[in-house]
This record gives C-alpha cells, structure tokens and sequence, in this order.
C-alpha cells in the first residue's frame, strides 16, 4: 500500500469545468504539498499547506488533517492547467513520499 | 532571479561510465533536494542538505549513488558504475527553510539515459 494515494490517476475536463483531484494519506504529516509538472517535464510548487485552505488565482488547496485527506481544485479549468498533479506528503524531517499523479488533460 | 540550475539537461552514456549531475540552488536557499522520477516508480526523494550538511540520504538506492554539497551554491549527485536502471529524470529542487517556509523551487531536471 502507498503512502500516499491520488484519484483519479487521469482526468479529462473540457474547458470551463470545475475540476477536483483527491489526495489521501496514511503517514503523519507536517505539510501537504501539491505539485503541477507540465508536459514540458518543469516541476512547479502550487501549495504547501498543513492545515485549512489556500488559493492562488483558480486553484484552491484544501486539507482536512483528522481525515488525512487533501483536496486540488480547479475553477473554470483552461487547457492550459493541462498537466500532471502530485500531491506529496512531508514527514517531519523533510521525508517526503509522493502520489502517482494525476494526469488532467483540459479540452478546449 | 535565475532560479534552480541543473546541467547537464540531457545525459546519454554507457553502461559502467561515471555520471555526474550538477545543481546550483537558488542564492540564499539553505536546503537542497536531489529527485529522481521514473515512470515507474514515479517521483522519489534521494537525499537533501540542510546548510551544506547531508541530513537524510536513506533514499539513495545504493552505494554506486553519491552526492556532495561542497558550499552553499553547488551540488552533485554522482553515480558510479551507471546502470541502464539508472536511466530517469533528476530533479534538483532548493528551499529556505524558516518558521513557515519550506516551499521547494525545482530545477529543469536532468534526462539520463543510460545505454
């Protein structure tokens, strides 16, 4: 079993959708990150959150830590948000295990 | 700001030769993160520094892997034999570490190919 689990593993929206990738884990944590790596192969850091909700533009992060469990969403997706999403979880000590990813292809 | 450095970008070598891959980190960042992500295994942590100091390698999957901080704006992650398993993308990410930061910059990544 992975320490970390993402659903769906591909996501296919069309342009406009609000869009949801679930992440849960079964370690503690100190932090959840979510991360967007483009086609391209660049990795970007969108959130690092330890409890709560952030937002940046379109992408809100939720994270509820009595459930493990941390939500990605996406409003008013474009085919540009076209990427694969990791959700990584940090133990203390900067351990880190990682999701699969979700691959989200966005049609316009 | 440049942000992280990697070089090589792509790397094809054979079997047995040495690999280095080199990182320079974000000026200021005083943690760097060494990744590995293969297809199958998805994306792993190998090892990171802490103000040049290795604080956890446990991820590096064997002895023919090495990495070295020498200061504060350099590292490498050597391998050596190589291995066609070695064959992945390296990511080198860096990071300050404070009260509420630890949000990791990547760089481009490396692209081994190990024939």
């Amino acid at each position: 079993k992975n320490e970390v689990e993402q659903s769906p593993q591909n996501l296919t929206a069309q342009e406009g959708e609000f869009i949801t990738i679930n992440c849960s884990y079964s370690v503690g944590i100190s932090a959840l990150h979510w991360l967007q790596q483009h086609p391209g192969g660049g990795i970007v850091s969108l959130f690092m959150l330890s409890s709560g909700k952030k937002k940046h533009g379109r992408l809100i992060a939720t994270i509820n830590i009595q459930e493990k469990h941390s939500s990605l969403h996406i409003t008013a997706s474009h085919p540009r948000d076209s990427a694969v999403y990791i959700c990584a979880a940090r133990l203390t000590g900067n351990q880190f295990y990682f999701g699969t990813g979700t691959s989200l292809t966005v049609i316009p | 700001d440049a942000g992280v450095i990697q070089s090589p970008r792509h790397e094809v070598t054979e079997m047995g030769q040495e690999v280095t891959l080199r990182c320079k980190p974000i000026s200021g960042h005083n943690s760097l993160f060494w990744y590995r992500q293969t297809m199958m295994r998805g994306l792993e942590l190998l090892i990171y520094f802490n103000n040049n100091v290795p604080i956890d390698d446990s991820g590096m999957p064997e002895d023919r892997f090495s990495a070295k901080m020498p200061n504060a704006s350099f590292s490498t992650l050597k391998i050596q034999p190589s291995e066609p398993r070695d064959s992945a993308v390296y990511f080198c990410a860096s990071s300050l570490t404070s009260g509420r930061a630890n949000e990791q910059f990547f760089g481009p990544g490396t692209r081994l190919t190990v024939l």
